[in-house]
């Protein structure tokens, strides 16, 4: 089967860095993807990592290890409008999606 | 475009009836995805389409869950008879081969089964 692990809730002040960071068991995997979810909303793509390796978008990157069976999330110069869900999502088929549980980011001001 | 549609956004039955969810994907797409989003099982896969085929719908979680897409910018999830564990979030969604991971999700329908 396959399994990923996130921290259920993370918080940071406007402006900081914060970083969430997603752990995975897999038989295997085409790459790791994430997602946002305002409360209320539907979740949006963020990014893709088919490659260890460090994505970035604008200021958002994403990071892959696959030998550590790792990656993770990076928000810089983080505003109010960051504060959602962030899911970790394993692309396991070319259009099959496993989704974590997802982090809660509270941003404060 | 105006992205992937979903109606009824909202939904209030009874236990017993028949519930049906509508979803118009994105044009030009090819796959066609259903999601439940639940606190206790967060998001889950029901199934999917290819080019309006049935590819995997191993998460449909039981006989009462059935799906159709009878072409390409219309499909449908029915549970019948309903049942106050289906009360979740139905989020659809839709990409396009050469997209690779990104898939583009409707505002979801809200069922609530009393």
């Amino acid at each position: 089967g396959q399994s990923l692990e996130q921290p259920s809730e993370v918080t940071a002040v406007e402006g900081a860095i914060v970083q969430i960071n997603c752990t995975y068991q897999t038989s295997g995997f085409y790459g790791l993807s994430w997602y946002q979810q305002h409360d209320g909303g539907a979740p949006t793509f963020l990014s893709y990592n088919g490659l260890d390796g460090l994505e970035e978008t604008g200021r958002f990157s994403s990071f892959l290890s696959r030998s550590d069976s790792y990656g993770y999330l990076l928000l810089q110069e983080l505003q109010m409008k960051d504060s959602a869900s962030y899911f970790c999502v394993l692309n396991s088929g070319y259009s099959t999606l496993t989704f974590g549980k997802g982090t809660m980011l509270l941003v404060s001001p | 475009d105006a992205g992937v549609i979903q109606s009824p956004r909202h939904e209030v039955t009874e236990m017993g009836q028949e519930v049906t969810l509508r979803c118009k994907p994105i044009s030009g797409h090819d796959y066609l995805f259903w999601y439940r989003q639940t606190m206790m099982r967060g998001l889950e896969l029901l199934i999917y389409f290819n080019n309006n085929v049935p590819i995997d719908d191993s998460g449909m979680p039981e006989d009462r869950f059935s799906a159709k897409m009878p072409n390409a910018s219309f499909s449908t999830l029915k549970i019948q008879p309903s049942e106050p564990r289906d009360s979740a979030v139905y989020f659809c969604a839709s990409s396009f081969s050469a997209g690779g991971s990104e898939q583009y999700f409707g505002p979801g329908t809200r069922l609530t089964v009393t």
